[in-house]
Parts: C-alpha cells; sequence; structure tokens
C-alpha cells in the first residue's frame, strides 16, 4: 500500500527563517513520483516539484529546495528566509508511473509572521 | 504552464438543489481528471478518478448516485452533486493529468454550500 506522513501539523516561523517540511513516504513500487504542492489561503493548490524515483539529486530554485533521500524514505522540503507569503498548507504527493493516482500527506500548515 | 480552469467557484443553494461543477483543461488533453474533496483544514480526498469516455471509478465510500462525474471530452469533466444536503457542503477541487506519473494541475475549486 501507498503511504504518505507529513507529521508536523502546523509549524509557525518568523520572517527570514529557514524552516524545512518533512515528508516521509511508503511504497512497494520500484518506480514512482513524489510531488509538492502549495494550496495558499485562497484555496488553489499550486504545483511544486516533481521528482522521480530514480532521481535523487537535490533541487533547488530560488529560496526552495528539496531533499530526496530513497534510503530513509524521506523528500523534505526547505523554505530558506521565509516570507509572510510562503504561508499556507503544503502537501507531499505520492503517484507511482504505472497509474494515474496520487496519494496526498495530510499537508503541514506553515505560518510566517512578519 | 498548464491551466484548468473550475466553474463556479462558490455555490450557496438550498436543500434538496443538484449542482454542477465544471473542469475544463485550457491547452492540453487530460486524459484523467479527478475529483477530490476537502474538509476544512484536512487533506485531499479522492472521490473519483475520471476517464474520458468511460465510467468514472469511484473511491470506496463515495456514492456514485450522489456525485455523478461525465468526463464526455479530454479537456472537460463535470461532477454534479444531486439532491444536496447540509452535510455535503465543501470544497470541491478537480485536477487533470496527461499522464500517469505527470503532475496534476488543479482547478481553483468550488465552495458549496448548502443551506
Amino acid at each position: 500500500a501507498q503511504k504518505v506522513t507529513q507529521a508536523q501539523t502546523e509549524i509557525s516561523v518568523v520572517e527570514k527563517e529557514d524552516v524545512t517540511l518533512d515528508c516521509v513516504y511508503e511504497t512497494r513500487d520500484t518506480t514512482y513520483y513524489l510531488f509538492w504542492y502549495k494550496q495558499p489561503p485562497s484555496g488553489e493548490l499550486v504545483f511544486l516539484i516533481r521528482r522521480n524515483s530514480f532521481d535523487e539529486q537535490n533541487e533547488i530554485s530560488g529560496r526552495y529546495s528539496w531533499n530526496f533521500q530513497k534510503s530513509t524514505s524521506s523528500f523534505n522540503f526547505t523554505i530558506t528566509a521565509s516570507q509572510v507569503v510562503d504561508s499556507a498548507v503544503y502537501f507531499c504527493a505520492l503517484s507511482n508511473t504505472g497509474g494515474f493516482k496520487t496519494i496526498f500527506g495530510a499537508g503541514t500548515r506553515l505560518f510566517v509572521k512578519a | 504552464g498548464a491551466v484548468v480552469s473550475q466553474h463556479p467557484s462558490r455555490v450557496i443553494c438550498k436543500s434538496g438543489t443538484s449542482v454542477k461543477i465544471e473542469c475544463r483543461s485550457l491547452d492540453f488533453q487530460a486524459t484523467t481528471m479527478f475529483w477530490y474533496r476537502q474538509f476544512p483544514k484536512k487533506s485531499l480526498m479522492l472521490m473519483a478518478t475520471s476517464n474520458e469516455g468511460s465510467k468514472a471509478t469511484y473511491e470506496q465510500g463515495v456514492e456514485k448516485d450522489k456525485f455523478l462525474i461525465n468526463h464526455a471530452s479530454l479537456t472537460l469533466s463535470t461532477l454534479t452533486v444531486t439532491s444536496a444536503h447540509p452535510e455535503d457542503s465543501s470544497f470541491y477541487i478537480c485536477s487533470a493529468t496527461s499522464a500517469g506519473g505527470q503532475p496534476q494541475h488543479f482547478g481553483d475549486g468550488t465552495r458549496l454550500s448548502i443551506l
């Protein structure tokens, strides 16, 4: 069975702090994809990143970076120098390549205070 | 980037009314569309998977006769909440994808309130 665990329900930081959102996944598939999505207060979901299971290279995009470690089944997301606009719920998700179904974690609500 | 349009964004209606929500992929052919329901401060709960031209696959516990899904073309899927009641009030979100393992592109969601 597939499962995505985001153990942190809520995180509160002060602007300019760095923050890491944890994501641990379970799957029996050898080929799969991992995703992060952002849901701001307005409700829409915004795609942030996709990583396939064969690519363990870490990725950096501006203030965002992702650390994928197959050995620990983790795909953590770090925001550097957080800003108030980063306040949102962040979802980690997992899908296999054979099908289309995506499993979402429970989400981590991030509050960034000015 | 890929755009998915969901309409309407907000609906308020009386109990017993049927409500139709549309989900359109604007710049790509969506082989598969998904319908999710999200309760306040909760994760997305997959309701059904919809493939163009075939019957939707519903998740366990989701009433097929209550939530009618039609995927008539590669760019349009509709969700109809039939005879809606207050307990159907929720945030409904659609998403579309062109292939397995590809990112899902989400609509902006529909906030449904049944009085």
